[in-house]
C-alpha cells in the first residue's frame, strides 16, 4: 500500500498569512487529491492535483486562495493563502492508487491540522 | 452525481458485541469502489475494508466486514467483536475510478466497556 507523508502535521498561522503543506507518496500513483475537514464535519474536496498541469477546483474553491502544485506523480503541494480564522481546519491529502491486480485504493496522508488566530 | 449517505450520526456498542453501520449510495458508473474508512481522535484516515463494485463477493477483514447490495446500492459495514479501539468516526466513500472521492457524513461509534 501507498504510504504518504504530510507535512506540517499540526500549525498554529496568524491571520493574513498563508501556509504550504506538502505531501509525498512513497510510490507513483495515479491521482492525488486535497480535502479539507472542518470540526466536527466530514471530508470535502478541495481539488484533484494534475501533475504537469493546473488544478482541477471544486465549487466553492478558487486557485487563488488554495494555489496547488503537483510537479511529479508523488509530490504535491497545498498553499492556504492570506488565512482567517475560517481556515482552520485539517487539511488531507490522498492519493489513488490504481494496481492492475486489486484495482483502485485511496490512501491519506496524517493530515495537517492548522489553526488560525 | 455521485452522492453517499450515512443515516446513523451515532452509535454505542457494547465490547465483544457487532454493530453494524449503515450507508447508501447513488452513482451512474458500473465501475466504482467502495471503502470505509476510521478516524479515531488522532484525526489519521484509516482505510478499513474496500469493495470493488464488479465482485459479488463481500469483502472481509479480520473483524470488519460488508454486506454490499449492488442493485439496492447500499453498502454496510459489521464490525465484530467490537474493540475499545474500534471507537472512532467512520466514513462511508465512493470512488469512481479516474473521478473524486465522495464521502458520508460520517457515524461517530463509541464501543463501551
Amino acid at each position: 500500500s501507498a504510504v504518504i507523508s504530510q507535512k506540517p502535521s499540526r500549525d498554529i498561522c496568524q491571520r493574513g498569512t498563508s501556509l504550504t503543506i506538502q505531501c509525498q507518496v512513497d510510490s507513483q500513483v495515479t491521482m492525488m487529491f486535497w480535502y479539507r475537514q472542518q470540526p466536527g464535519q466530514s471530508l470535502t474536496l478541495i481539488a484533484t492535483a494534475n501533475q504537469g498541469s493546473e488544478a482541477t477546483y471544486e465549487s466553492g474553491f478558487v486557485i487563488d486562495k488554495f494555489p496547488i502544485s503537483r510537479p511529479n506523480l508523488t509530490f504535491s503541494t497545498l498553499t492556504v493563502s492570506n488565512m482567517s480564522p475560517e481556515d482552520s481546519s485539517i487539511y488531507l491529502c490522498s492519493a489513488a492508487e490504481d494496481r492492475a491486480s486489486s484495482g483502485n485504493t485511496i490512501y491519506f496522508g496524517e493530515g495537517s491540522w492548522l489553526t488560525v488566530v | 452525481a455521485q452522492t453517499v449517505t450515512q443515516s446513523q450520526p451515532e452509535m454505542s456498542v457494547q465490547e465483544a458485541e457487532t454493530v453494524t453501520l449503515s450507508c447508501t449510495y447513488d452513482t451512474s458508473e458500473n465501475n466504482y469502489y467502495l471503502f470505509w474508512y476510521k478516524q479515531p481522535p488522532s484525526r489519521q484516515m484509516i482505510l478499513v475494508i474496500r469493495q470493488e463494485a464488479y465482485k459479488q463477493q463481500n469483502a472481509t477483514e479480520n473483524r470488519f466486514s460488508v454486506n454490499f447490495q449492488k442493485a439496492a446500492k447500499s453498502f454496510s459495514l459489521k464490525i465484530s467483536d467490537s474493540q475499545l479501539g474500534d471507537t472512532a468516526m467512520y466514513f462511508c466513500a465512493l470512488y469512481e475510478a479516474g473521478n473524486m472521492l465522495t464521502f458520508g457524513g460520517g457515524t461517530r461509534l463509541m464501543v463501551k466497556p
